[in-house]
């Protein structure tokens, strides 16, 4: 099973601000990460696959990079709306599929 | 536009049963693989099924191999998940989540359904 770990485990960053997180896994999973996020009460919503793919809908401020074990995703101008927690994920070895365990990012 | 609507969760007794649907709309349900994750109050995201657009290939998380069984109705545009053996850590809630065609990360998911399990 493929580990992967997130950090920091919170981000506190000011409106406005860059918010850099990042993504590792144990071994290479190529391009196949996605990025999620996540608001309180709410379900998940997909911003990044491909490792650097936006999805459908999702701002520009919002950029995906990596590959093999080291991943980032960069909040260029964190909104108001930005502050949520966000996983990272690897679709390259399944099953299972596996998440990072999660940043938060939350206002300075 | 996709919508996923998970129904079914409660409190239940540890060791009874229990079953979940997605009910999805929006998309051609009977062409893609639907997965459903699982988090904890508090925790994180946790796969815990897959089962392919077609009803014949499914995968399990060790966490829940023998206990838990994935089906689905195409005709129905319903997704499903029988919950047998339940343990208080299948705490959670429940989402559905439909695969995305290309390449097999979520591209939609439900709201979520809570479980409990307590005595």
């Amino acid at each position: 099973e493929i580990v992967m770990t997130q950090s920091p485990a919170t981000l506190s960053v000011s409106p406005g601000e860059r918010a850099t997180l990042s993504c590792r896994a144990s071994q290479s999973v190529s391009s196949n990460l996605a990025w999620y996020q996540q608001k309180p009460g709410q379900a998940p919503r997909l911003l990044i696959y491909g490792a650097s793919t936006r999805a459908t809908g999702i701002p520009v401020r919002f950029s995906g990079s990596g590959s093999g074990t080291e991943f980032t995703l960069t909040i260029s101008s964190l909104q108001s709306e930005d502050f949520a927690v966000y996983y990272c994920q690897q679709y390259n070895n399944w099953p299972p599929w596996t998440f990072g365990q999660g940043t938060k990012v939350e206002i300075k | 536009q996709v919508q996923l609507v998970e129904s079914g969760g409660g409190v239940v007794q540890p060791g009874r049963s229990l079953r979940l649907s997605c009910a999805a709309a929006g998309f051609s349900f009977s062409t893609y693989d639907m997965h459903w994750v699982r988090q904890a109050p508090g925790k994180g995201l946790e796969w815990v099924t897959v089962i392919s657009y077609d009803g014949r290939n499914k995968y399990y998380a060790d966490s829940v191999m023998g206990r838990f069984t994935v089906s689905r109705d195409n005709s129905k545009n319903t997704l499903y998940l029988q919950m047998n053996s339940l343990r208080p850590e299948d705490t959670a809630v429940y989402y559905c989540a439909k695969q995305f065609a290309v390449t097999p990360h979520f591209d939609y998911w439900g709201q979520g359904t809570l479980v409990t399990v307590s005595s």
